[in-house]
């Protein structure tokens, strides 16, 4: 079975510009997260999906992101216009259960905003 | 409010010696606590979790870790170190259902000498 996969795997722009990551979670995992890993930091939390609906959105930074999940399936962070402070480490993760489940989590894609 | 709180940022221990990865927890009610692992360039895997069953609770690879209530600590240990161990290690604490917020602790780069 595969895992959670993202993409790209490491991305870089410079500042203004617009990038779009995406996560495919495990088939049949209808919870999706999104989290963030500033240089440095703490991993936070962006937000949850259940299906296609926005659960918890409360970790996103500001309006420059942007959360979609497509008919409940793989999901998009776009940010737009990037900053320097957005560069860090995105991680996505994935569970079946809303209780107790546990997350899975892809290998993270990796944005430098110069 | 919950938070968690990794003691060391870098633990290093010679090859076949314990390891002790320390993590403080704090909850206003029954947490569920995790430790990730991260090998480079790979994505976060669960090691092991306490969801308020055994206090002693054993996961992958021969770490474990105990729930010490009064001691608000959940501590990972493995008897002897492994060159593959090599990794960065993450405590997590979550409430008792997965639609809470799960908070990540800033994480242990663990080094194993020859």
């Amino acid at each position: 079975e595969a895992g959670v996969t993202q993409f790209p795997s490491h991305s870089v722009i410079e500042k203004g510009q617009t990038v779009t990551l995406r996560c495919d979670p495990i088939s049949g995992h209808d919870n999706l997260y999104w989290y963030r890993r500033v240089m440095g930091k703490e991993i936070k939390f962006l937000l949850h999906f259940v299906k296609e609906s926005k659960q918890d959105e409360s970790g996103m930074p500001n309006n420059r992101f942007l959360a979609e999940r497509t008919g409940g399936t793989y999901s998009t962070l776009k940010v737009q216009p990037a900053e320097l402070e957005d560069s860090g480490v995105y991680f996505c993760a994935s569970s079946q259960s809303r209780i107790q489940g546990e997350q899975f989590f892809g290998p993270g894609t990796r944005l430098t905003v110069l | 409010a919950q938070s968690v709180t990794q003691l060391d940022s870098h633990v290093s221990v010679s090859e076949g010696t314990p390891v002790l990865l320390r993590c403080n927890y704090s909850s206003s009610y029954s947490p569920s606590l995790f430790w990730y692992v991260q090998h480079p360039n790979k994505g976060l895997q669960l090691l092991l979790k306490y969801t308020s069953a055994a206090t002693l609770v054993k996961g992958i690879n021969g770490f474990e870790a105990e729930f010490k209530k009064s001691e608000t600590s959940f501590h990972l240990t493995k008897p002897s170190a492994h060159m593959s161990d090599a990794a960065e290690y993450f405590c997590v604490v979550r409430g008792y259902s997965s639609a809470s917020k799960i908070i990540f602790g800033s994480g242990t780069r663990l080094s194993i000498r020859p």
